[in-house]
């Protein structure tokens, strides 16, 4: 089946400790992305990568860091730097299309720092 | 002005009643649109397109108007299974979207 697996579905981490969510796709889609979720508001893209190798920062990218070795994977770091992480993460990805870019989800980590 | 609105709700309807949630958006340059449906502490799954005037699939209706730079979903026939919160998304281009922070739908027996 294809889809989109993040994991893990919680996570639970200190205060200045850095962590890293893990997303895989195996939709063969070129384009990945993080958001988070905060109670009331909508989705904030943290950062996106349009293509292996390369990537750029969303609205909040300050207190996280991206890499895209392969078109499969694109893990997201929450460094100690970042205020407020306690939130739900989600990763997206699409392929490109004329029209427009429809994006599917993954399951989502909620992450809780203490 | 926010870049997309959208009445936070709830809507709260019996069973076999049509609802429909309104959506503005700011940037009149967007050519694609799409609602999605999130359950409680799930991830958001595309529900429908819209890239012309509208769009239709069995019981669900968008229509967009360019003009006055709203979309609209209509659902027909409120199921049960219909509760959840109707997140309405614009692509701003580049490949990036803006969400709305949702509409909820309680559809009750």
């Amino acid at each position: 089946d294809g889809g989109i697996t993040q994991s893990p579905k919680y996570l639970f981490r200190k205060e200045g400790q850095n962590v890293t969510l893990s997303c895989e796709q195996n939709l063969n889609h070129d384009a990945m992305y993080w958001y988070r979720q905060d109670p009331g508001q909508g989705l904030r893209l943290i950062y996106y990568s349009q293509i292996v190798n390369d990537f750029q920062k969303g609205d909040i990218a300050e207190g996280y860091s991206v890499s895209r070795e392969k078109k499969e994977s694109f893990p997201l770091t929450v460094t100690s730097a970042q205020k407020n992480p306690t939130a739900f993460y989600l990763c997206a990805s699409s392929g490109f299309s004329r029209q427009g870019s429809e994006q599917y989800f993954g399951p989502g980590t909620r992450l809780t720092v203490t | 002005r926010k870049e997309v609105e959208q009445d936070p709700g709830p809507f709260n309807v019996p069973e076999g009643a049509t609802v429909a949630f309104n959506c503005t958006y700011s940037n009149s340059a967007s050519q694609s649109f799409f609602w999605y449906r999130q359950d409680c502490r799930k991830e958001p799954k595309l529900l429908m397109s819209v890239y012309s005037s509208g769009n239709e699939d069995g019981r669900f209706t968008a229509q967009l108007n360019r003009a006055s730079q709203y979309i609209s979903l209509l659902i027909r026939d409120s199921k049960l299974s219909d509760s959840a919160t109707y997140l309405c998304v614009v692509n701003k281009g580049f490949q990036k979207l803006v969400f709305g922070t949702g509409t909820r739908l309680l559809v009750s027996p």
